[in-house]
């Protein structure tokens, strides 16, 4: 069964700096999809970023963007420009393709605090 | 378009009583899947459905069940609710995958359930 770990439960940034989130996973597979899912507040599940594995280079969204290793199978978020709205919890998913579920695997999340 | 949405938003129930969960979504998503939030462990699968009129286990299916009648529409069951089982829920859904694009899965709000 894959794992997702994410070895951050809390991290905190100063407005306008820049920060990174780690995130593990264990395959065996050769082809699966990343993402990472931002959860403000307000409760509700965002999709910030999404990675397929068989391309190598790396995903970017405005601020976001990942560094994906898949040798190592480390898929970092890096949020450039911290802004207060980026505080929230932030979701790092796997999904493997094979068996035609779709079904996501989750961390357990890290806690951002963005400070002014 | 509502998306995906979730009856009720909040519940209270005590230890013993049954209640269900109701995901709707409009988008004619084949895919849905009821997710727990609990602190501390992101989120776990709980049932999901690749069609109407099927369903099978994730990884936390014990103590409640699920039903797909209708395409648009995915209920989650507690037959006899325990403490164990406060949580906040999540639905979600998604389409079928083409080729090797891969559909987002688009989240309800949130059910937040608390058994005394």
């Amino acid at each position: 069964a894959q794992t997702v770990t994410q070895s951050q439960p809390e991290m905190s940034v100063q407005e306008a700096e820049t920060v990174t989130l780690s995130c593990t996973y264990d395959t065996s597979e050769s082809n699966y999809y990343l993402f990472w899912y931002k959860q403000p507040p307000s409760r509700q599940m965002i999709l910030v970023i999404r990675q397929e594995a068989y391309k190598q280079q790396n995903a970017t969204e405005n601020r976001f963007s990942v560094n994906f290793q898949k040798a190592a199978k480390s898929f970092s978020l890096k949020i450039s420009d911290s802004q207060l709205g980026d505080t929230a919890m932030y979701f790092c998913a796997f999904m493997n393709p094979q068996g035609g579920s779709e079904k996501l695997v989750f961390g357990k999340g890290t806690k951002l605090t963005v400070n002014p | 378009n509502a998306g995906v949405t979730q009856t009720p938003k909040f519940r209270v129930l005590k230890t013993g009583q049954s209640m269900t969960l109701l995901c709707a979504q409009d988008m004619n998503h084949e895919y849905m899947y009821w997710y727990r939030q609990d602190p501390g462990m992101g989120l776990r699968l709980i049932h999901y459905s690749v069609g109407e009129g099927t369903t099978a286990k994730g990884e936390v299916p014990d103590g409640y069940n699920v039903s797909r009648l209708k395409k648009q529409n995915f209920l989650l069951g507690l037959e006899s609710a325990a403490p164990s089982q406060t949580s906040v829920y999540f639905c979600a859904s998604t389409t079928r995958r083409s080729g090797s694009s891969y559909n987002e899965q688009f989240f309800g709000p949130g059910t937040r359930l608390t058994v005394l």
